[in-house]
């Protein structure tokens, strides 16, 4: 799996839209790029994926630049329930072992009034 | 979305006593189910792979005697910790997936084990 590089904390006002940024330099051609996030004391919880194409659905949306060396996680209106760490892994979507992850150290959102 | 639950979701145990860990798939099966802990301030890594039917597969530096793993069903994998020591203390979390279609990984909320 590609490496990931990402910022280790970052705030956002509730309301605001939350950008998160994720570095992927050495992403290879059939990996894709999942989002994960793990609020404090409970098991992580899947955001979402994409290849090459921006995706969004009800909980994010996610940029994928053209070249595929980084993407972004936008959470378009913050909230106080959406202070976690965000964990963003690069991984070929096997689905025998998608649960087979390896995480990096994340971002910690914090969210404030 | 599919879920998994794990049970207990908190345990305080006596030094050199055993803790079974319940993961269990509750609307669908998994013939495979990942075992991971997470220490205090740190990231989540991965211990072992628990395979249903078959011995789990652990990761380099686990001990597979002292963390004991059955997956007896294709919807509950167990983890043992035996003879438990305070540095065992930590945020084990489980996760499953569908065996076809998504590919997204479903975690169980966490057992938080302290001990004593």
């Amino acid at each position: 799996d590609a490496k990931t590089t990402q910022p280790p904390s970052m705030d956002c006002a509730e309301g605001r839209a939350a950008n998160l940024p994720c570095n992927h330099s050495t992403i290879s051609g059939n990996e894709y790029v999942y989002w994960y996030r793990q609020i404090h004391s409970q098991g992580p919880q899947y955001i979402i994926h994409g290849l090459k194409n921006n995706e969004t659905n009800e909980m994010a949306s996610l940029i994928i630049t053209e070249d595929r060396k980084s993407s972004t996680l936008i959470l378009p209106h913050a909230t106080l329930r959406d202070t976690a760490v965000y964990y963003c892994i690069v991984r070929v979507p096997w689905t025998g072992t998608a649960s087979k992850l390896t995480f990096g150290t994340g971002t910690r959102l914090q969210v404030t009034l | 979305g599919a879920v998994v639950s794990q049970h207990p979701s908190r345990v305080i145990c006596k030094s050199g006593t055993s803790v079974k860990i319940e993961c269990r798939s509750l609307d669908f099966q998994a013939t495979t189910m990942f075992w991971y802990r997470q220490f205090p301030k740190q990231s989540l890594m991965l211990m072992a792979t628990s395979n249903e039917g078959s011995k789990a597969t652990y990761e380099q530096g686990v001990e597979k005697d002292k963390f004991l793993i059955n997956h007896a069903s294709l919807t509950l994998s167990t983890l043992t910790v035996t003879s438990a020591h305070p540095e065992d203390s930590s945020f084990y979390i489980c996760s499953a997936n569908l065996d076809r279609g998504n590919t997204e990984a479903f975690f169980g909320q966490g057992t938080r084990l302290t001990v004593v």
